[in-house]
């Protein structure tokens, strides 16, 4: 399995504060994902990362924002956490198109 | 608009017999289409995928069926066990469209012993 880590695994905060994840894998792969997943709405896609510093807007990138300064590292920071944001996070990686994603374990984050 | 949809949330079958989960899409410029199974609490698993090239792929008790024409794929898991008990997705990108992977709602496949 490819090396692809999330940290944290687990967060509880409030409302109004900001809140970064972040994903790390140590197989130089290019692309870089990260996902929330909610029941009913499968794994809908926040941001992708095409190369260092090249991001790109998902189908649900409000209130969410990525940098990617180092291959192996990519960010996911919300702004000011809301209780919609509370959800089940995924980070994936590939290393070209027509290759398959890789996922973390995810990051279950609730916002009280 | 959800470009990749799994209309059923749910699907049964006895063990031993076949499942088919399906998976349809609305972009044309989709050209690699991948199904993965999750476990509750762990990542989604990479499970087979296909290129457009093709319209069928084998991977022992896994199949992947792929018809661009009704823009529709399934998944045939044959003998099918208690241990497929999971959710499937299938997801789908374009290489020309940066590289998005964009996925369906999930089926959830129950196997019964």
């Amino acid at each position: 399995d490819a090396g692809i880590t999330q940290s944290p695994r687990h967060k509880v905060t409030e409302t109004g504060t900001p809140v970064t994840l972040r994903c790390h894998q140590t197989e130089n792969h290019r692309y870089m994902y990260w996902y929330r997943q909610d029941p009913g709405h499968g794994l809908r896609l926040i941001h992708y990362s095409y190369g260092v510093k090249d991001t790109d807007k998902g189908e649900v990138s409000d209130g969410y924002s990525v940098s990617r300064s180092k291959t192996e590292d990519f960010l996911l920071t919300l702004e000011s956490a809301t209780s919609s944001q509370t959800s089940v996070y995924f980070c994936a990686s590939r290393w070209s198109v027509n290759t398959e994603a890789f996922f973390g374990q995810g990051t279950r984050l609730t916002v009280v | 608009d959800q470009q990749v949809k799994q209309n059923s949330p749910s699907l049964s079958v006895q063990e031993g017999r076949i499942s088919i989960l399906n998976c349809d899409y609305t972009n044309s410029m989709f050209d690699y289409f991948l199904w993965y199974k999750k476990y509750p609490a762990e990542g989604p698993t990479f499970l087979i995928s296909i290129s457009s090239i093709k319209d069928k792929n084998e991977d022992g008790r896994f199949t992947v069926f792929l018809n661009k024409s009704a823009k529709h794929l399934s998944l045939h898991i044959v003998p099918s066990q208690p241990g497929d008990s999971a959710v499937y997705f299938c997801a789908a990108s374009a290489s020309n469209a940066g590289n998005m992977l964009t996925f369906g709602g999930g089926t959830r496949l129950m196997v019964k012993p």
